[in-house]
């Protein structure tokens, strides 16, 4: 299975919207509506704030937001906090029963 | 509150094998699927595979195929993973995660392969 391709690392200031995006084929993330987004800090588990490509689980910020076009996933973040700094990771179901996350991206809020 | 209970850290030589456990609480054990996820030190997440303890039935990576069996415990609500012929490269955290959206983690278990 490939990985999904995202940025290495995006920044922005506290306050501000970033976009990060998710890169797939018509494989994964073209075909199936099942793109999660993860947010990791250092030394923690990854924690779920977006399924099912536009979908927040309870608890989490509205501030986060999922959205798709063609093979590529977005996640924003907007009005950016301090404690938004950390790694976020995409998802997608792949077919025959095998998923593939993003490479991943470092977020730096300035 | 759903948990995921991973055992704990362990060392193993190139070579040998490991077996990680992952127990569920506070939620249907047989009502979800349980993925395996691993992070190599630095690195991003890679997708191992995934179990369905209702009807045993498991899926694999191609990447680990034949070195990796989960198999599940629908009595302690307990899911497993044991990798083979281990190399230094599987150093790594494990975690098990919940259902299709991955939506409740366990905190990982360290292994680590050095002889």
């Amino acid at each position: 299975q490939s990985v999904l391709t995202q940025p290495a690392s995006v920044s922005g200031s506290v306050g501000q919207s970033i976009t990060i995006s998710c890169i797939g084929t018509s494989s994964d993330v073209g075909t199936y509506n099942l793109v999660s987004w993860f947010q990791q800090h250092p030394g923690t588990a990854p924690k779920l704030i977006i399924f099912e490509g536009s979908e927040r689980p309870s608890g989490v910020s509205p501030r986060f937001s999922g959205s798709k076009s063609g093979n590529t996933a977005s996640l924003t973040i907007s009005n950016l906090q301090a404690d938004d700094d950390g790694d976020y990771y995409c998802s997608s179901y792949a077919g025959s029963s095998t998923w593939v996350f993003g490479g991943g991206t470092k977020l730096t809020v300035l | 509150q759903v948990q995921l209970v991973q055992s704990g850290a362990d060392m193993k030589k190139p070579g040998s094998s490991v077996k990680v456990s992952c127990k569920a609480t506070g939620g249907h054990f047989d009502t979800y699927s349980i993925h395996w996820v691993r992070q190599a030190p630095g690195q991003g997440l890679e997708w191992m595979a995934r179990i369905i303890p209702v009807i045993d039935a498991a899926d694999y990576a191609q990447k680990i195929l034949g070195r990796v069996t989960l198999t599940a415990d629908k009595s302690t609500s307990t899911a497993y993973m044991e990798l083979r012929s281990l190399t230094y490269d599987d150093t790594a955290i494990y975690y098990c995660a919940r259902g299709k959206n991955f939506d409740f983690w366990g905190r990982g278990t360290l292994v680590t392969v050095s002889s």
